[in-house]
């Protein structure tokens, strides 16, 4: 069975910083991109971050982009994703999500998705 | 941004029929794959629909997915209690530098 395990959010300042994690499990981790995706309060679904098997290719959203940094350790079948200089606008619960396929691109999908972890943004 | 447009509300009485539609540009649903997830209140998205119309093991065949041209859309047949949520489609968009783009959202109610 799939299981994707996100941690590490909590309330930051303005202008402060957070690492998230995603432990999986129930597959092959180094075979598998991976993405990050977030949903502020009451609003809908923002893809984030994405991440090839080998991690060698990343790919960010315009709104994150020089902030935020995917990352992946193959050894411990983790994810994670640093976030810089928050911003209100980023307090959402962010979703870990395996792809189907081990490289990221137009024919992938998202087929498995984490319980997710609450970023709040605030002074 | 929410470059895919989803009507915000939906509704259907127990054993109806309900379509979503996902409304793109050329860019992505013109040119690539739409999946759509199932988010029910509280919990995380489950992946309903890949590849325009294909279904994972375990979903329903009640749930169908279609595309044409440069809109999409998600059909619940036999329409139950269970599939209120909010549904959302999503694509690839090749304007946006390898970015995933996701629909609007649509809140299908049962009545």
């Amino acid at each position: 069975e799939v299981q994707l395990v996100e941690s590490g959010g909590g309330l930051v300042q303005p202008g402060g910083s957070l690492r998230l994690s995603c432990a999986a499990s129930g597959f092959t981790f180094g075979n598998y991109a991976l993405s990050w995706v977030r949903q502020a309060p009451g609003k809908g679904l923002e893809w984030v971050s994405a991440i090839s098997g080998s991690g060698g290719a990343t790919y960010y959203a315009d709104s994150v982009k020089g902030r935020f940094t995917i990352s992946r350790d193959n050894s411990k079948n983790t994810v994670y994703l640093q976030m810089n200089s928050l911003r209100a606008e980023d307090t959402a619960v962010y979703y870990c999500a395996k792809r189907d396929s081990y490289y990221y691109d137009s024919s992938t999908y998202i087929d498995y998705w984490g319980q997710g972890t609450l970023v709040t943004v605030s002074s | 941004q929410s470059v895919l447009t989803q009507p915000p509300s939906a509704s259907g009485t127990p054993g109806q029929r309900v379509t979503i539609s996902c409304s793109g540009s050329s860019s992505n649903i013109g040119s690539n794959y739409v999946c759509w997830y199932q988010q029910l209140p509280g919990a995380a998205p489950t992946l309903l629909i890949y590849r325009n119309n294909q279904r994972p093991s375990g979903v329903p065949d009640r749930f169908s997915g279609s595309k044409s041209g440069t809109s999409a859309s998600l059909a619940i047949s036999g329409l139950r209690s269970e599939d209120e949520a909010d549904y959302y489609c999503s694509a690839w968009d090749d304007s946006l530098s390898g970015q995933g783009v996701f629909g609007t959202g649509t809140k299908v109610t049962v009545l």
